[in-house]
């Protein structure tokens, strides 16, 4: 079975701080997004990498950086935490799609962040 | 950009009895995906089912179908013998067909199940 591990189920941290969220994956997936999860507005892009190194912003990436150094791990940034980015953010990764896979997320579970 | 909506914030299903939960997306496409995720309390986020939307045929697995009705952009997820453990919360998904980074979610359905 495909495992997406992210690091930290709960963080706590002061605004201001430095957060690092680890996110590994097992399955040699391509692809790898990190998504935040707040209630009523489902789940919003905030980056993702296709390869090693590589990235892109997704719909809100104000705020965060990532980085890639492998392709098993992706880990997202928050240079200097804000009240506003108290969320749940979720991992996830696929393979490229073409036609032998719909390229379906494989989700982490989670890791809920409250910034004070 | 394409848009998914689940009108449905919160419902609730006996148990043994059978649920629908709606949605409907807005796309110019004619090739995509669909899925239905479900998520449980503080566990991962798993996929129920998926609908290529070149297939006519409704997607079945094992108590989940769902109802794809292309014209009028709806996949409503129907849930069948309800269980305890479907409670969860259930997000519509859309992505387009050739980007791959491109999923669209609902704001989801919060399912109960009453015993």
């Amino acid at each position: 079975d495909v495992k997406v591990t992210q690091s930290s189920r709960y963080l706590v941290k002061r605004t201001g701080e430095k957060v690092f969220l680890e996110c590994v994956q097992d399955m040699d997936h391509e692809n790898m997004f990190w998504y935040r999860q707040d209630p009523g507005l489902g789940l919003r892009l905030i980056y993702f990498s296709y390869d090693v190194k590589m990235k892109e912003k997704g719909d809100i990436p104000e705020g965060y950086s990532v980085s890639r150094e492998k392709k098993e791990r992706f880990s997202l940034i928050l240079e200097s935490a804000s009240t506003n980015q108290t969320s749940m953010y979720l991992c996830a990764s696929s393979f490229p799609t073409d036609t032998a896979n719909t390229g379906e997320l494989f989700f982490g579970e989670g890791s809920r962040l409250t910034v004070l | 950009a394409q848009t998914v909506t689940q009108s449905q914030p919160e419902m609730s299903v006996q148990e043994a009895e059978t649920v629908t939960l709606s949605c409907t997306y807005d796309t110019s496409e004619s090739d995509y995906y669909l899925f239905w995720y479900k998520q449980p309390p503080s566990r991962q986020m798993i996929l129920v089912i998926r609908q290529e939307a070149y297939k006519q045929q409704n997607a079945t697995e094992n108590r989940f179908s769902v109802n794809f009705q292309k014209a009028a952009k709806s996949f409503s997820l129907k849930i069948s013998d309800s269980q305890l453990g479907d409670a969860a919360m259930y997000f519509c998904a859309y992505r387009d067909l050739y980007n791959f980074n491109k999923f669209y979610f609902g704001s989801g359905t919060k399912l109960n199940v009453k015993p």
